[in-house]
């Protein structure tokens, strides 16, 4: 149990274009989620706070019209990097939490913009 | 504030070394959660621990082993008999109990080479 899915695994995309990833909890319900990013050999750094049905909650720095994040259901939440740069390059994990005290990762996404 | 701090960058040992594998944590909250993750060349993370602030006993896991030490904030890690299969990037991660969000903050790594 506890399964949280990616979508999709690895992406490349051109610069200046849109890249959604989806992030899903596939047996369970999760009223958060959260989204990281991890540079090449460097520390998961949180993005943002994803709430189910609410807005989310940006760590400072993080651009909320670069990087817009929709939590429609209880299962699903969903990044886009908008007009992405080679800059926008990174291991983007998402995780969810079924409740206050647990949180569940995603395999991880690989986004490379050439 | 947290803040979680492995010291240690690199760590290269031979299969079947011993290696503990360091974290030190700041927090002003008097109940948190501590975790340990592994993450393969694949980056998918792996939970290997989660430890409460209020218990502090030392716990073993077949070839793994942790060491809480309240009183000097560390929550440390070893690998007994180490295999080639255990070379990974090892995070030590805090969580505050307290709020509505389980939101951690994660040290910077260790990577660990385990070689023949």
């Amino acid at each position: 149990g506890a399964v949280v899915s990616q979508h999709p695994s690895r992406v490349i995309c051109k610069s200046g274009t849109s890249v959604k990833i989806e992030c899903r909890s596939l047996d369970f319900q999760a009223t958060t989620m959260f989204w990281y990013r991890q540079f090449p050999k460097q520390s998961l750094m949180l993005m943002a706070t994803s709430n189910e049905g609410s807005k989310a909650t940006y760590e400072q720095g993080v651009e909320k019209d670069k990087f817009l994040i929709n939590h429609a259901s209880l299962t699903l939440s969903t990044l886009t990097v908008t007009s992405a740069h080679p800059e926008d390059s990174s291991f983007y994990i998402c995780s969810a939490a079924p409740t206050t005290y647990e949180q569940y990762f995603g395999p991880g996404t690989r986004l490379t913009v050439t | 504030a947290q803040k979680v701090t492995q010291a240690q960058t690199e760590i290269s040992v031979v299969e079947k070394e011993d290696v503990t594998l360091d974290c030190v944590y700041e927090t002003r909250d008097t109940t948190y959660y501590l975790f340990w993750y592994k993450q393969p060349p694949s980056g998918e993370l792996v939970f290997l621990i989660r430890r409460n602030s209020f218990d502090e006993q030392n716990e073993i896991s077949g070839r793994y082993s942790w060491n809480f030490q309240k009183s000097t904030s560390s929550f440390n890690f070893t690998i007994t008999a180490s295999q080639v299969v255990d070379s990974a990037v090892y995070f030590c991660a805090l969580r505050a109990r307290k709020g509505t969000a389980s939101k951690l903050t994660f040290g910077t790594g260790t990577r660990l080479q385990v070689t023949l």
